[in-house]
């Protein structure tokens, strides 16, 4: 059974400090991999999807990583700001086209000025 | 597009009532899930649809639960009768047919049973 986790669970870093959030995934074999971010009391913004035949890809200051074989994704944030302070959720869908996803529990980003 | 609609966005009920949660999704997206997020569990899905036919209910914890999809642009679902571990926040996510499969999720249902 596909599990899915994020470490650390929280995470506090000072305004400007670049930061990496990490998921691992016990299951290789998965169709893709999307990266959310989640506000207090809000529902789930997608930030960045990622096909299992791609390594990396890129939005703005955000960066995500895929190495499939290992189980493992990275999502970079560059010259963080307090505005991105929220939780940031993993969620990879199986083999199949049209599965749902399963997620890691995420982690807490709190950015202080 | 007004993205996935779920109403309504917060629901607060005595145990034994009957609720039902509504979701809109985005035209045109063939795929529809209801997911359950709980601080102790995080978030699964309860049960998903394409093209109108459920295809997963593994996730429905009990028979108190149900869902249906009528038609491609409404999908409901129902605890009857509820209790106090249903609380959560219920999310319905949609998906087109494509090869990127990205999910959009809605607002959320915020539910408290007493």
């Amino acid at each position: 059974k596909q599990e899915v986790t994020q470490i650390p669970a929280a995470l506090s870093v000072p305004e400007g400090e670049n930061l990496v959030l990490n998921c691992s995934f016990t299951d290789s074999a998965i169709y893709n991999l999307q990266w959310f971010r989640q506000d207090p009391g809000k529902g789930l913004t997608s930030l960045l999807l990622i096909q299992s035949s791609q390594r990396e890809q890129t939005s703005g200051r955000l960066n995500a990583s895929l190495d499939k074989s290992s189980g493992r994704s990275t999502l970079y944030i560059a010259a963080s700001q307090p505005g991105d302070s929220a939780t940031y959720l993993c969620a990879v869908t199986e083999n199949q086209a049209g599965t749902a996803l399963i997620f890691g529990k995420g982690t807490t980003l709190s950015v202080s000025s | 597009d007004a993205g996935v609609i779920q109403s309504p966005r917060h629901e607060v009920t005595e145990m034994g009532q009957e609720v039902t949660l509504r979701c809109k999704p985005i035209s045109g997206h063939n795929s529809l899930f209801w997911y359950r997020q709980t601080m102790m569990r995080g978030l699964e899905l309860l049960i998903y649809f394409n093209n109108n036919v459920p295809i997963d209910d593994s996730g429905m914890p009990e028979d108190r639960f149900s869902a249906k999809m009528p038609n491609a642009s409404f999908s409901t679902l129902k605890i009857q009768p509820s209790e106090p571990r249903d609380s959560a926040v219920y999310f319905c996510a949609s998906q087109p047919d494509s090869p990127y499969n990205e999910q959009f999720f809605g607002p959320g249902t915020r539910l408290t049973v007493l």
